[in-house]
């Protein structure tokens, strides 16, 4: 079983929706979670940071961690054509500076 | 310059050539970090440096060949490569310590092995 599961898409959606992104993980040493945003031909964005169960939440942008079925997501309300990029799920245990990413999931908003 | 920055942005070469990857980090870290993204696979670290100091070589091939000369910059030494090294290669920095776990990307350096 890998270690961080991210259904890779593509996931296409209209202007305006509220989109989930999603990863699962198994390892419940992991303790800090990250999502990072990648335009394409470009390097990752670091979005949200967040290091407990519950939601954070930055503008559109919501995270939710679940470590009790080390499961995490990102929520994206009112989408953009901007959103279009690859989201990736980034978690690390708590001692260590090695993040384990997931595969990314290729998202298209359509105007 | 602000961030993380990398030099070249796109690089060709032949399966003989010799080149270096250039990283620098504006941003006063103490840690910073290569990794290969390849189509379809996670991002696959490479190198780790702490204080200048190599921590991690995640079983890389000795065809790659980083260096850290201080705590803001960090080149890879390139040479006989093979075309499956074709990738994009990524540098990331951070500051480790503090409960600081989140890195910072450049916009990588897209490579094409010929």
């Amino acid at each position: 079983q890998k270690e961080v599961e991210q259904d890779p898409g593509p996931l296409s959606v209209p202007e305006g929706a509220i989109v989930s992104l999603n990863c699962t993980y198994s390892n419940s040493a992991f303790q800090y979670f990250m999502w990072y945003r990648q335009y394409s031909r470009k390097g990752p964005e670091l979005l949200m940071y967040t290091y407990s169960s519950g939601n954070k939440e930055d503008g559109r942008f919501t995270a939710q961690v679940d470590k009790s079925s080390k499961y995490i997501s990102l929520f994206i309300r009112d989408s953009q054509p901007s959103d279009s990029a690859t989201y990736l799920c980034a978690m690390v245990r708590g001692s260590n500076y090695k993040l384990t990413f997931g595969k990314g999931t290729l998202l298209t908003v359509n105007p | 310059e602000t961030g993380v920055t990398q030099t070249p942005r796109h690089l060709v070469m032949g399966m003989t050539n010799k080149k270096s990857l250039k990283c620098e980090q504006h941003l006063g870290h103490n840690a910073m970090y290569w990794y290969k993204q390849s189509a379809k696979k996670p991002l696959e670290l490479m190198f780790v440096y702490s204080l200048e100091e190599r921590v991690e070589n995640n079983s890389v091939p000795s065809r790659f060949s980083p260096e850290c000369p201080n705590s803001s910059h960090l080149f890879l030494h390139l040479h006989t490569l093979q075309p499956e090294d074709s990738a994009l290669y990524l540098c990331a920095s951070s500051q480790l310590g503090q409960g600081h776990h989140e890195q910072y990307f450049g916009p990588g350096t897209r490579l094409t092995v010929t």
